[in-house]
This record gives structure tokens, sequence and C-alpha cells, in this order.
């Protein structure tokens, strides 16, 4: 099993819609989370952190489920500017773990 | 002016040749690490560092090395390119503890 593994891509939605990744961590140590957003190959950006059992930031929601050793990033009333591909990171030892990415296309 | 900075931005190299990618830093982050990024299989740790003197090996690191020349700077180096590394390499940096990660620009390179 991976140590960080997203939901495959990609996700095709209209705007306006609600739309969920998950992510899966194999580490039941994990104490913090983060979802980064990457634009066409562009450097990575801090979205959410995540460090007890959820955050919000206006649309956008990210819960941590530690029984399931997950956590999902809720997007509601997408934008077209949403469309990016979003990458779950999860400290372990002092590295930062990436998963392989979801790729959103929000569509007019 | 960038927080971390990558040079170059872009290399094409020809197999067999040694190149140096540069990262530095202004954020006096004391970690620093180098990525690589393939389509479909996101961001891969090549190498890490806490510290000028503590370095360490990431799941990928064959083929490759690193120097930390100071706090702010760590290189990357590739002794002999093959094409199997042509891929986006990011340097990223962070503080201590579990803190978000800041990111270069990326340094394209082509191994041809």
């Amino acid at each position: 099993r991976k140590e960080v593994e997203q939901d495959p891509g990609p996700f095709n939605v209209p705007e306006g819609a609600t739309v969920a990744f998950n992510c899966t961590y194999s580490n039941s140590a994990s104490q913090s989370f983060f979802w980064y957003r990457q634009d066409c190959r562009k450097e990575p950006k801090l979205l959410m952190s995540v460090y007890s059992s959820g955050n919000e930031d206006g649309r956008f929601t990210a819960q941590l489920n530690r029984a399931s050793q997950y956590i999902s990033l809720l997007i509601r009333d997408s934008k077209l500017s949403d469309s990016a591909t979003y990458l779950c990171v999860v400290p372990q030892g002092g590295k930062l773990i990436f998963g392989q990415g979801t790729e959103l296309s929000v569509k007019p | 002016d960038a927080d971390v900075t990558q040079t170059p931005r872009n290399r094409i190299t020809k197999t067999g040749k040694r190149i140096m990618l540069e990262c530095s830093q202004t954020k006096g982050h004391d970690r620093m690490y180098w990525y690589r990024q393939d389509p479909g299989l996101g961001l891969r740790l090549i190498y890490y560092s806490f510290d000028v003197k503590d370095i360490n090996k990431g799941e990928i690191s064959d083929g490759y090395s690193v120097s930390r020349q100071a706090q702010a700077k760590f290189s990357l180096s590739l002794e002999s390119a093959i094409p199997n590394q042509t891929a986006l390499y990011f340097c990223a940096t962070s503080g201590s503890g579990t803190t978000e990660a800041f990111f270069g620009q990326g340094t394209r390179l082509t191994v041809v």
C-alpha cells in the first residue's frame, strides 16, 4: 500500500457543482495533513491545513477521519478557476509525502 | 523576489553529462527538499535535509546527489544524466515540525 493515495482523476464537473476528493494514508501516527493546489505544472501552493477533525475556508472544507485514515477535500459551488490538480500531503518523520494528485476540471 | 529560487528554470542536456540544479531560499528555514514530478506520479522525494549536516535519501535517490552548502542553499546533481531523468524538479523548504512547505518555481529538465 502506498503511503499516501488519492482518488484517481480526472474529475470533470460543471460550474456550481459540489465535488469531493479523498486521500488515504498508511501511517496511523500522522498528526497533520495538507491539501495543496497545483496549476499547469507550476509550483504547488498550500490550500488548507488539517490538524484536528477538519478545517473550513469559504467554499473549501477538509475533513479528517482518523479511524479510517483518510482526509477529504470538499469544494462547493465550483468555479472555473478551481480547475487544477489537488495534492494531498502527509508529513512523516519530517518528510513531506505527496499523493499522486487529483485533477479537477470545471466546465462552463 | 521569490522566497525559494531555483536555477535554471529550463535545461536541455545530453545523456552522460553532469548537471547541477540549484536552490536558494530566504525563508530562514532549516529543512529543504528536492522532488521530481512525472505525469501521473505526483511529487516523489529525492533527497531532504534538516540542516547543513543532516542529509537524507528519499524514495528515489539513485542517480542523484546533493550538497547543502549553507542553510539557504541546497543543490541537486545528476552525475551522469539519463533520459528517464527527464522531469520537472522542485525544491521546497519548511520550518521545523509539521509546517507548510514553500516551493520554488521548478526546473524543467530534458535529457536527450
